[in-house]
């Protein structure tokens, strides 16, 4: 089983970058590492996918090195409806979470 | 937008009772879950149902546990006798053939067990 480790908490400022790395030091070969965010009181939204190097849609982007083992979600110019919990998602299983609080 | 859909929104049991625990997919999914998370954790994988049968499992799915999709739409969690410790918000996700993880999950059933 693929096993992530992720910061407990990240704080931000309105129209920052913010960048959430996630390890996954034994990540098999065909997995993919997705993120997804959680709300209070809501379940989790996916957010991005990618399998290697470099995925971008209208909200974010997903920076995969070469070897795999870590992630780095990044999100353009937070506002404060983005503070929230961003989970890394491997083999089935979610990261322990990072809770993002962007501060005006 | 097509969701997916959960109830009850909570259900209160007493230890021991059954519970289930009711889903609706988003209708052309093929891949369903089950997903629960305590309150202040992380969200924990229970169990993957594909084609009618179960697809994978962890190890707190146990022999209390069961899933069903008893007709085309709904997709079901059973737990057998509940104890203290299954009291979390309990997650239904559906995924589309071909979307790789890219899940979509319901808003939940608070389960509190007394």
């Amino acid at each position: 089983l693929a096993k992530t480790t992720q910061p407990i908490s990240m704080d931000s400022y309105e129209g920052q970058e913010v960048n959430i790395t996630c390890s996954h030091n034994n990540i098999a070969t065909n997995d993919y590492i997705t993120w997804y965010q959680q709300f209070p009181s809501q379940g989790p939204r996916f957010i991005i996918q990618g399998y290697k190097t470099k995925v971008t849609n209208e909200v974010a982007s997903l920076f995969i090195p070469a070897d795999r083992k870590s992630s780095t979600l990044s999100l353009p110019r937070v506002s404060l409806s983005d503070t929230a919990v961003y989970y890394c998602f491997v083999d089935m299983r979610f990261g322990a979470g990072t809770r993002l609080t962007v501060k005006p | 937008e097509p969701e997916v859909t959960q109830t009850p929104s909570h259900q209160v049991t007493q230890m021991g009772q059954e519970v289930i625990l009711r889903c609706v997919p988003i209708s052309n999914h093929l891949y369903f879950y089950w997903y629960r998370q305590i309150l202040g954790q992380k969200v924990e994988f229970l169990v993957s149902f594909y084609n009618n049968e179960i697809s994978e499992k962890s190890e707190i799915f146990d022999d209390q546990f069961s899933v069903e999709r008893p007709d085309g739409s709904n997709f079901t969690l059973k737990i057998r006798s509940t104890k203290l410790e299954d009291s979390a918000m309990y997650f239904c996700a559906s995924l589309n053939e071909g979307a790789e993880n890219e899940q979509f999950f319901g808003p939940g059933t608070r389960l509190t067990v007394l």
